[in-house]
Order: C-alpha cells, then sequence, then structure tokens
C-alpha cells in the first residue's frame, strides 16, 4: 500500500544540537516531496520541497532535506536547533500532482 | 492579502446536526483542499478541487459533501454530525502547477 512513515512520534534535542527527521514513503514512482511546520494551534507552514534535481535542498529557518532514492527517504535536518523550533513536523508526498499524503508527524521538543 | 481563511474557528455541535465550514482564498488558486487533522493520524484528505464547479472525493469523503461555486471559496458540509468527525479542519489551496499547498488556520469542530 502506498503510504508516508514518520517513524519518530516525538524527539527531543537540547538547543544546539543537531536535528534528523526522518521520513519514508512507498510509491512507484518519485512523487513531489515536502516537510511542513505546525505550531501549536497554527495552520502547516513549508518548510522545503523537492521536485527533481539536486537531492539537497534547502528551506527557510535554516532546514535542509536530502532526497535519497535507493532508500525512498526525505529526511529533514538542521544543523543547530532553536528553542522556536518546537512544533510538529510533516512530511508529505504529492505522486500525482494534485493529491497530497501526509505521514503522522513528529513532535518536536527542544531543551535548554 | 489574506492568504487562506477559515469560518468558523471553533464549532460545537450535537449528534445528528449540520454545519458548513467555509474557506476562501485571495490569491486566485485553482486547487483548494480539505483536510481534516487527528492526534496519531496526521493529516487526511476529505475532498478536494481542481476547478471552479469540480470536486472529487480524497482519503476519508464519507460523511461529507463540498460545493466549489466561485473559484475563491470552497465549502465543506456536514449533514449529519457525529462524534467520529470531531476533529480539526484545515482548507488548503494551491496553483496547481507549484503544488506548494497554502494552508488554513484551521476549524476545530467538536460533535458530542
Amino acid at each position: 500500500a502506498q503510504s508516508v512513515t514518520q517513524p519518530d512520534i516525538h524527539i527531543t534535542v537540547s538547543e544546539g544540537a543537531s536535528l534528523e527527521l526522518r521520513c519514508n514513503y512507498s510509491y512507484g514512482a518519485t512523487p513531489y516531496l515536502f516537510w511542513y511546520v505546525q505550531s501549536p494551534g497554527q495552520g502547516l507552514q513549508l518548510l522545503l520541497k523537492y521536485f527533481s534535481g539536486d537531492t539537497l535542498v534547502q528551506g527557510i529557518k535554516g532546514f535542509e532535506a536530502e532526497f535519497k532514492r535507493s532508500q525512498s527517504s526525505f529526511n529533514l535536518r538542521k544543523p543547530s536547533v532553536h528553542w522556536s523550533d518546537a512544533a510538529e513536523y510533516f512530511c508529505a508526498v504529492d505522486p500525482t500532482g494534485n493529491q497530497f499524503y501526509f505521514g503522522t508527524g513528529t513532535s518536536l521538543t527542544v531543551i535548554p | 492579502n489574506a492568504g487562506v481563511t477559515q469560518t468558523p474557528k471553533f464549532r460545537v455541535l450535537k449528534t445528528g446536526q449540520s454545519m458548513t465550514l467555509l474557506c476562501a482564498q485571495d490569491m486566485n488558486h485553482e486547487y483548494m483542499y480539505w483536510y481534516r487533522q487527528d492526534p496519531g493520524m496526521g493529516l487526511r484528505l476529505i475532498h478536494y478541487s481542481v476547478g471552479e464547479g469540480t470536486t472529487a472525493k480524497g482519503e476519508v469523503p464519507d460523511g461529507y459533501n463540498v460545493s466549489r461555486l466561485k473559484k475563491q471559496n470552497f465549502l465543506l458540509g456536514l449533514e449529519s454530525a457525529a462524534p467520529s468527525q470531531t476533529s480539526v479542519y484545515f482548507c488548503a489551496s494551491t496553483t496547481g502547477n507549484s503544488y506548494e499547498q497554502y494552508f488554513g488556520p484551521g476549524t476545530r469542530l467538536t460533535v458530542t
């Protein structure tokens, strides 16, 4: 079955530490790939997206993500986490060009 | 630009009551979407529209109806609300060729 998997429900990191959030998908072809962030009580904000080309994409707020076709993964990274990064992070894929499928999300806690 | 707005922000319904959620966007986007967000489930697509006058079913369409009479508006209706429809509902829109979805702030619906 087609799916988007975020294996980590919750992650806690110290401020200033590096971060990696995992995302795997199972679709036949390479879909469009996205990472969104949701702060408490808010809508979703796009962090970055991958359509084609360079497999390392840069986004807003210092985030980056790497597409690995062989692993069907699109992991999100940040070298140094700030307290304001505490939020829920969603990976999403669009296999057809007009429908998104979201992962179940990873909740990030940042401790001082 | 207001972006994507949703009305109302909060609503409490009794089982069997009906209501309509309104989504409006001022970005001249062709595509519009309705999602529901439940704890541990991520966002799931209810219905979507690829243009004025068109609608299509998403992942979880049962119990909901939609209409897109005007390009800027996308309405989500619950004809007979059930407790299982307690959720946070998000509307989103996109141009259709950028594939970046812009989200509204959400509507929190409780069905008792």
